[in-house]
Protein backbone atom coordinates (compact mmCIF):
# COMPACT_ATOMS: atom_id res chain seq x y z
CA UNK A 1 0.00 0.00 0.00
CA UNK A 2 0.95 3.58 -0.85
CA UNK A 3 1.50 5.68 2.13
CA UNK A 4 0.95 9.16 2.25
CA UNK A 5 2.95 11.68 4.81
CA UNK A 6 1.42 15.02 4.84
CA UNK A 7 4.03 18.25 6.71
CA UNK A 8 3.34 19.63 9.03
CA UNK A 9 0.68 18.05 10.82
CA UNK A 10 -0.98 21.40 11.85
CA UNK A 11 0.27 25.34 11.87
CA UNK A 12 -0.70 28.53 12.85
CA UNK A 13 -0.96 31.52 10.51
CA UNK A 14 -1.95 34.88 9.92
CA UNK A 15 -4.85 35.85 7.26
CA UNK A 16 -2.82 36.94 4.63
CA UNK A 17 0.24 34.63 4.79
CA UNK A 18 2.02 32.46 2.21
CA UNK A 19 1.37 29.10 3.68
CA UNK A 20 3.02 25.65 2.16
CA UNK A 21 1.67 22.02 3.01
CA UNK A 22 3.50 19.17 1.74
CA UNK A 23 2.66 15.64 0.72
CA UNK A 24 4.68 12.63 0.33
CA UNK A 25 4.33 9.40 -1.18
CA UNK A 26 6.05 6.11 0.49
CA UNK A 27 6.52 5.10 -3.46
CA UNK A 28 6.40 7.32 -6.94
CA UNK A 29 3.12 7.77 -8.35
CA UNK A 30 1.95 9.63 -10.91
CA UNK A 31 1.10 13.59 -10.96
CA UNK A 32 -2.32 12.18 -12.52
CA UNK A 33 -3.52 10.72 -9.34
CA UNK A 34 -2.46 13.24 -6.68
CA UNK A 35 -5.19 15.32 -5.22
CA UNK A 36 -6.36 17.87 -2.48
CA UNK A 37 -9.06 18.14 -0.17
CA UNK A 38 -10.21 20.99 2.22
CA UNK A 39 -12.63 20.31 5.41
CA UNK A 40 -14.08 22.43 7.50
CA UNK A 41 -15.67 21.33 10.90
CA UNK A 42 -19.25 19.37 10.60
CA UNK A 43 -18.82 19.45 6.45
CA UNK A 44 -17.92 16.90 3.92
CA UNK A 45 -14.52 17.90 2.15
CA UNK A 46 -14.40 19.06 -0.51
CA UNK A 47 -11.94 19.02 -3.89
CA UNK A 48 -9.44 21.63 -4.45
CA UNK A 49 -7.01 20.53 -6.57
CA UNK A 50 -6.41 17.26 -9.05
CA UNK A 51 -3.66 15.89 -11.02
CA UNK A 52 -1.42 17.64 -8.47
CA UNK A 53 -1.73 20.97 -10.47
CA UNK A 54 -5.26 21.19 -11.74
CA UNK A 55 -7.21 24.03 -9.53
CA UNK A 56 -11.22 22.42 -9.36
CA UNK A 57 -14.05 25.16 -10.73
CA UNK A 58 -14.95 27.50 -8.57
CA UNK A 59 -11.95 27.15 -6.18
CA UNK A 60 -9.94 30.51 -5.86
CA UNK A 61 -6.42 31.19 -7.39
CA UNK A 62 -4.77 31.72 -4.56
CA UNK A 63 -4.57 27.90 -4.37
CA UNK A 64 -1.73 26.28 -6.04
CA UNK A 65 -0.69 22.40 -6.61
CA UNK A 66 2.71 20.83 -7.58
CA UNK A 67 4.84 18.12 -7.90
CA UNK A 68 5.86 14.84 -9.08
CA UNK A 69 7.41 11.67 -8.16
CA UNK A 70 6.92 11.40 -4.40
CA UNK A 71 7.05 14.91 -3.59
CA UNK A 72 4.28 17.28 -3.57
CA UNK A 73 2.73 20.57 -2.52
CA UNK A 74 0.03 22.59 -1.68
CA UNK A 75 0.30 26.59 -1.80
CA UNK A 76 -2.38 28.75 -0.41
CA UNK A 77 -0.70 32.43 -1.38
CA UNK A 78 -2.44 34.34 0.51
CA UNK A 79 -4.51 33.03 3.51
CA UNK A 80 -8.04 34.15 3.94
CA UNK A 81 -9.82 33.71 6.96
CA UNK A 82 -12.39 30.82 4.75
CA UNK A 83 -9.84 28.98 4.55
CA UNK A 84 -8.63 27.94 8.00
CA UNK A 85 -9.75 24.60 7.82
CA UNK A 86 -8.08 20.92 7.64
CA UNK A 87 -6.12 20.19 4.07
CA UNK A 88 -5.97 16.04 3.23
CA UNK A 89 -3.66 14.93 -0.23
CA UNK A 90 -4.95 11.90 -1.56
CA UNK A 91 -3.72 9.52 -3.80
CA UNK A 92 -5.40 7.50 -6.49
CA UNK A 93 -2.97 5.96 -8.30
CA UNK A 94 -3.76 2.56 -7.00
CA UNK A 95 -6.01 0.99 -4.79
CA UNK A 96 -5.85 1.44 -1.73
CA UNK A 97 -6.80 5.15 -2.34
CA UNK A 98 -4.87 6.62 1.00
CA UNK A 99 -5.28 9.61 2.45
CA UNK A 100 -2.70 12.07 4.20
CA UNK A 101 -2.94 12.50 7.88
CA UNK A 102 -4.31 16.01 7.42
CA UNK A 103 -2.94 19.82 8.01
CA UNK A 104 -4.86 21.81 10.26
CA UNK A 105 -4.51 25.15 9.43
CA UNK A 106 -5.43 27.63 12.00
CA UNK A 107 -5.30 31.05 13.39
CA UNK A 108 -2.21 32.30 15.05
CA UNK B 1 -26.92 18.95 -9.65
CA UNK B 2 -25.19 15.95 -8.35
CA UNK B 3 -26.75 14.93 -5.34
CA UNK B 4 -25.45 11.68 -2.94
CA UNK B 5 -27.40 10.87 0.16
CA UNK B 6 -26.38 7.89 2.48
CA UNK B 7 -28.39 6.34 4.74
CA UNK B 8 -28.77 3.54 7.30
CA UNK B 9 -26.36 4.37 9.71
CA UNK B 10 -26.99 4.07 12.98
CA UNK B 11 -25.87 2.23 16.59
CA UNK B 12 -24.52 -1.69 16.51
CA UNK B 13 -23.22 -3.65 18.82
CA UNK B 14 -19.72 -5.08 18.19
CA UNK B 15 -20.02 -8.05 16.17
CA UNK B 16 -22.67 -6.71 14.25
CA UNK B 17 -24.23 -6.27 10.97
CA UNK B 18 -25.51 -2.50 9.06
CA UNK B 19 -26.12 -1.82 5.75
CA UNK B 20 -25.24 1.44 4.27
CA UNK B 21 -26.80 2.90 1.28
CA UNK B 22 -26.49 6.25 -0.82
CA UNK B 23 -29.37 7.55 -2.90
CA UNK B 24 -27.44 9.83 -6.09
CA UNK B 25 -28.91 11.73 -8.61
CA UNK B 26 -27.86 14.17 -10.97
CA UNK B 27 -25.51 12.26 -13.03
CA UNK B 28 -25.06 9.28 -14.67
CA UNK B 29 -24.58 7.36 -11.97
CA UNK B 30 -23.73 3.55 -14.29
CA UNK B 31 -20.37 5.71 -15.68
CA UNK B 32 -19.21 6.34 -12.65
CA UNK B 33 -16.85 4.98 -10.04
CA UNK B 34 -17.98 5.08 -6.73
CA UNK B 35 -16.37 5.29 -3.21
CA UNK B 36 -17.35 4.87 0.69
CA UNK B 37 -14.67 7.30 2.64
CA UNK B 38 -15.00 7.43 6.82
CA UNK B 39 -13.96 9.63 9.07
CA UNK B 40 -13.89 8.64 12.81
CA UNK B 41 -14.42 11.01 15.68
CA UNK B 42 -11.45 14.08 15.41
CA UNK B 43 -9.43 11.93 13.35
CA UNK B 44 -8.66 12.10 9.79
CA UNK B 45 -9.95 10.91 6.43
CA UNK B 46 -9.66 6.79 5.51
CA UNK B 47 -10.49 5.72 2.24
CA UNK B 48 -12.87 2.22 2.84
CA UNK B 49 -13.89 0.79 -0.61
CA UNK B 50 -14.58 1.38 -4.44
CA UNK B 51 -16.34 0.00 -7.51
CA UNK B 52 -15.92 0.48 -11.12
CA UNK B 53 -19.55 1.87 -12.59
CA UNK B 54 -20.56 -1.41 -14.13
CA UNK B 55 -19.65 -2.74 -10.64
CA UNK B 56 -17.24 -5.83 -12.12
CA UNK B 57 -14.08 -4.25 -9.91
CA UNK B 58 -13.87 -3.74 -6.16
CA UNK B 59 -11.34 -2.58 -3.72
CA UNK B 60 -11.09 -2.49 0.32
CA UNK B 61 -8.95 -1.25 2.79
CA UNK B 62 -6.99 -3.41 4.21
CA UNK B 63 -8.71 -2.64 7.55
CA UNK B 64 -11.86 -4.02 6.41
CA UNK B 65 -10.94 -6.54 3.74
CA UNK B 66 -13.33 -9.54 3.97
CA UNK B 67 -16.02 -7.79 6.36
CA UNK B 68 -17.14 -5.48 4.08
CA UNK B 69 -18.93 -5.62 0.81
CA UNK B 70 -19.52 -2.68 -1.68
CA UNK B 71 -21.96 -3.03 -4.24
CA UNK B 72 -24.09 -1.07 -6.40
CA UNK B 73 -27.80 -1.02 -8.47
CA UNK B 74 -27.60 0.86 -12.00
CA UNK B 75 -30.94 0.47 -12.12
CA UNK B 76 -31.97 2.35 -9.01
CA UNK B 77 -28.90 4.96 -9.10
CA UNK B 78 -27.72 3.56 -5.82
CA UNK B 79 -24.21 2.50 -4.05
CA UNK B 80 -24.00 0.38 -0.76
CA UNK B 81 -21.76 -0.42 1.87
CA UNK B 82 -22.80 -4.16 3.58
CA UNK B 83 -20.62 -4.03 6.55
CA UNK B 84 -20.29 -7.37 8.62
CA UNK B 85 -18.40 -8.45 12.03
CA UNK B 86 -18.09 -4.90 13.00
CA UNK B 87 -15.77 -3.26 15.78
CA UNK B 88 -15.43 -0.67 17.86
CA UNK B 89 -13.13 0.94 15.24
CA UNK B 90 -15.36 1.20 12.61
CA UNK B 91 -17.54 3.93 14.58
CA UNK B 92 -17.18 6.92 12.05
CA UNK B 93 -18.86 9.59 9.88
CA UNK B 94 -19.28 6.89 6.49
CA UNK B 95 -19.08 9.11 3.37
CA UNK B 96 -20.31 8.24 -0.08
CA UNK B 97 -18.12 9.57 -2.60
CA UNK B 98 -18.43 9.58 -6.30
CA UNK B 99 -15.04 9.59 -8.66
CA UNK B 100 -14.25 10.65 -11.61
CA UNK B 101 -11.13 10.71 -13.83
CA UNK B 102 -9.12 9.99 -10.20
CA UNK B 103 -10.39 12.45 -8.53
CA UNK B 104 -13.74 12.48 -5.76
CA UNK B 105 -15.52 15.73 -7.52
CA UNK B 106 -18.86 14.95 -5.36
CA UNK B 107 -19.31 13.51 -1.54
CA UNK B 108 -22.45 13.12 0.37
CA UNK B 109 -23.14 14.27 3.95
CA UNK B 110 -22.30 11.56 5.56
CA UNK B 111 -23.96 9.00 8.22
CA UNK B 112 -22.74 7.87 11.48
CA UNK B 113 -22.26 4.82 12.49
CA UNK B 114 -21.24 4.14 16.25
CA UNK B 115 -20.29 0.93 17.43
CA UNK B 116 -20.78 0.04 21.04
CA UNK B 117 -22.05 -2.31 23.37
Amino acid sequence: DIQMTQSPSSLSASVGDRVTITCRASQRISSNFLNWYQQKPGKAPKLLMYAASSLQSGVPSRFSGSGSGTDFTLVISSLQPEDFAIYYCQQSYSAPYTFGQGTKVDIK
Amino acid sequence: EVQLLESGGGLVQPGGSLRLSCATSGFTFSSSDMSWVRQAPGRGLEWVSAITGGGSGTYYADSVKGRFTISRDNSKNTLSLQMNSLRAEDTAVYYCAKFWSGRIDYWGQGTLVTVSS
